[in-house]
């Protein structure tokens, strides 16, 4: 089936410094994929939708600034989080949408362990 | 506002029997819902879909029921096994405009053995 690839799984950081994470497409084109944030315990919050060659659409509170999101191809979309601080740390997951089909399957990523030291 | 909401934080169940978890929204008119397994630290993994003109839909184990008019949605995992103790999500799709998916707050299944 449908694989949606995040790289890296877990990254520490320090305080200051920006950590850019991947997500890919494996076996489908995406031209729609999600940025998640997730807490403990907690359901995914959507921080933005990527539209491949165009910007971001941000969720209201989600400084756009601050995580930047790029949708250069149809199979990449990249989440960097700029000038990190320790409550950035978190879990990131993103997801695509498979246009085959019914075209309203989402898959996910397997997310990314952000730390921020 | 617009909320969705799902039963309980945590739901304990025998094995073999049917685990049900209930998921309502308000002030929504989703195309499709969906709902997803998440086991702790992972990415959600898709498990089923159901269009807004489909009353059921089923996979296996599993049976999803979609009531516009209640605006719910009965998730259903039959012959329950340890293997199928996670968190599920209900989430919201307003394909058609709207690219978004949203989710609900997840319901944490523990099957005991």
């Amino acid at each position: 089936g449908a694989v949606v690839s995040q790289h890296p799984s877990w990254v520490i950081c320090k305080s200051g410094t920006s950590v850019k994470i991947e997500c890919r497409s494996l076996d489908f084109q995406a031209t729609t994929m999600f940025w998640y944030r997730q807490f403990p315990k907690q359901s995914l919050m959507l921080m933005a939708t990527s539209n491949e060659g165009s910007k971001a659409t941000y969720e209201q509170g989600v400084e756009k600034d601050k995580f930047l999101i790029n949708h250069a191809s149809l199979t990449l979309s990249t989440l960097t989080v700029t000038s990190a601080h320790p409550e950035d740390s978190s879990f990131y997951i993103c997801s695509a949408r498979d246009p085959k089909g019914t075209g309203n399957t989402i898959y996910f990523g397997e997310g990314s362990w952000l730390t921020v030291v | 506002s617009q909320k969705i909401e799902q039963n309980s934080e945590a739901l304990n169940i025998q094995e073999g029997k049917t685990a049900t978890l209930t998921c309502n929204y308000t002030n929504y008119s989703p195309a499709y819902l969906q709902w997803y397994r998440q086991d702790p630290g992972r990415g959600p993994v898709f498990l089923l879909l159901i269009r807004e003109n489909e009353k059921e839909k089923r996979k296996e184990r599993l049976k999803v029921t979609f009531d516009t008019t209640l605006k719910q949605s009965l998730f259903h995992i039959t012959a329950s096994q340890p293997a199928d103790s996670a968190t599920y999500l209900c989430a919201l799709d307003m394909t058609g405009g709207y690219q978004k998916v949203t989710f609900g707050t997840g319901t944490k299944l523990q099957v005991i053995p």
